[in-house]
């Protein structure tokens, strides 16, 4: 019973393409969010949804684009694809808006852009 | 903005060894404080919290963190290491009004056996 599940868990394609990322959480929470890892395992937020309402909007090629249909999901589209983009992607929620609330993290998905 | 520093890349510890993790953070309000633990090809999961009260935090899987102000530290410590306690370890900041939490650049345990 997965509190937040992301697809796929691995993706790789070519440069130029198109992709996308999908979320879904279970635990009823507020907030959600996508971080990326790099390769030095650093993670970076990229955006944040509340309620359907970005709250954070970091600074991301406007090549990525989050959509969140409701607050149980919250998907990533990422357009031309760069090597650059290459990383683990991290979904995760919780239930205030984020800096005084804990995340609960899916599993990532590994991008590897060729 | 809050920013977080953990100072050790890696550290080894033989199994049965006590542990240090530390974690010193920049902020200038009363931080939130998380500590996650990640497994290889696993998405992080918490091990403790720190909000407010009592600067002693326990946390799951035997665990425990020490929030020091005048530091600015929030180092996490177990007295007995396991082998599956091997993992990168990441330790967070956040407040009580802002949207996000950040996240040092972690910290990989090796344990030998």
């Amino acid at each position: 019973d997965t509190a937040v599940s992301q697809t796929p868990k691995y993706l790789v394609t070519q440069m130029g393409n198109d992709k996308s990322i999908k979320c879904e959480q279970n635990l009823g929470h507020d907030t959600m969010y996508w971080y990326k890892q790099d390769s030095k395992k650093f993670l970076k937020i990229m955006f944040s949804y509340n309620n359907k309402e970005l709250i954070i909007n970091e600074t991301v090629p406007n090549r990525f684009s989050p959509k969140s249909p409701d607050k149980a999901h919250l998907n990533l589209h990422i357009n031309s694809l760069e090597l650059g983009d290459s990383a683990v992607y991290f979904c995760a929620s919780s239930q205030g808006r984020g800096g005084n609330s804990p995340l609960h993290f899916g599993n990532g998905t590994r991008l590897t852009v060729t | 903005a809050q920013s977080v520093t953990q100072p050790d890349i890696h550290i080894t510890v033989s199994e049965g060894a006590s542990l240090e993790l530390r974690c010193n953070y920049s902020y200038g309000a009363t931080p939130y404080l998380f500590w996650y633990v990640q497994s290889p090809g696993q998405g992080l999961q918490l091990l403790l919290k720190y909000f407010s009260g009592d600067t002693l935090v326990q946390g799951i899987k035997g665990f425990e963190a020490e929030f020091k102000r005048s530091q600015s530290s929030f180092n996490l410590r177990k007295p007995s290491v396991h082998w599956s306690d091997a993992a990168e370890y990441f330790c967070a900041v956040g407040s009580s009004y802002g949207n996000k939490l950040v996240f040092g650049a972690g910290t990989i345990l090796r344990v030998k056996s």
